[in-house]
């Protein structure tokens, strides 16, 4: 038990399908994480709520839409994704220390993913 | 942004120690660094994080020499159970932008 829970833990959706993944954390954390993880890849940072408020990544397609309601909640909706974007998916949750990036040098807590295929 | 360099992989035995270490000649003065390990289809679990000199904890120890631009993770008598991916952070993932922050990491191979 990592203290982050994510849900679907699979998720099988076609091209045109639109889905969510969620993840809870319960560690009372006020940073959360998503990452994507490809088969033989490094894990790629693709969201970064610190405070509730989003840091942009302008390299993450417009089909990834992450929300963030309150410290506790992230979701990463997803639209017309393709074959590529089967993934692993990963979100984290840290304490930000607020000092002005201080949050990042804090442990990172994992879920263990939603295992996603695009047929 | 500091780049890590380590093994891609290394195999043990049982019992023995191992060490893994990982390079970041350009680390930052406010730069930790962290370490993760990750089994196969579960998210890393953090394992150790120091600044310099030495940190230990009951699962491993990390070994900072005095310039910082390299570290090594000890894991005591690994067991079949150690075989994972070892992941070595440094450094802070908002400063730098949106950049991959996880390296290849070392797959670490236990033997009976």
């Amino acid at each position: 038990e990592t203290g982050v829970t994510q849900t679907p833990r699979h998720l099988v959706m076609g091209m045109t399908n639109k889905k969510s993944l969620k993840c809870e954390q319960h560690l009372g954390h006020n940073a959360m994480y998503w990452y994507k993880q490809s088969a033989k890849k490094p894990l790629e940072l693709m969201f970064v709520y610190s405070l509730e408020e989003r840091v942009e990544n302008n390299s993450v397609p417009s089909r990834f839409s992450p929300e963030c309601p309150n410290s506790s909640h992230l979701f990463l909706h997803l639209h017309t994704l393709q074959p590529e974007d089967s993934a692993l998916y990963l979100c984290a949750s840290s304490q930000d220390s607020g000092t002005g990036g201080g949050y990042s040098n804090q442990p990172q807590h994992f879920g263990d993913g939603t295992r996603l295929s695009i047929l | 942004l500091a780049k890590t360099t380590q093994p891609i992989s290394m195999d043990s035995y049982e019992g023995q120690e191992v060490n893994i270490t990982c390079s970041h000649n350009n680390i930052a003065t406010n730069d930790y660094i962290t370490w993760y390990q990750q089994f196969p289809s579960q998210g890393p679990r953090f394992i150790i994080q120091g600044y310099k000199t030495k940190v230990t904890n009951e699962v491993a120890s990390l070994f900072i020499p005095a310039d910082r631009k390299s570290s090594t993770l000890s894991l005591p008598r690994v067991s079949l159970s150690d075989t994972a991916v070892y992941y070595c952070l440094v450094g802070d993932i908002y400063t730098g932008g949106f950049k991959t922050i996880f390296g290849a990491g070392t797959r670490l191979f236990v033997k009976a």
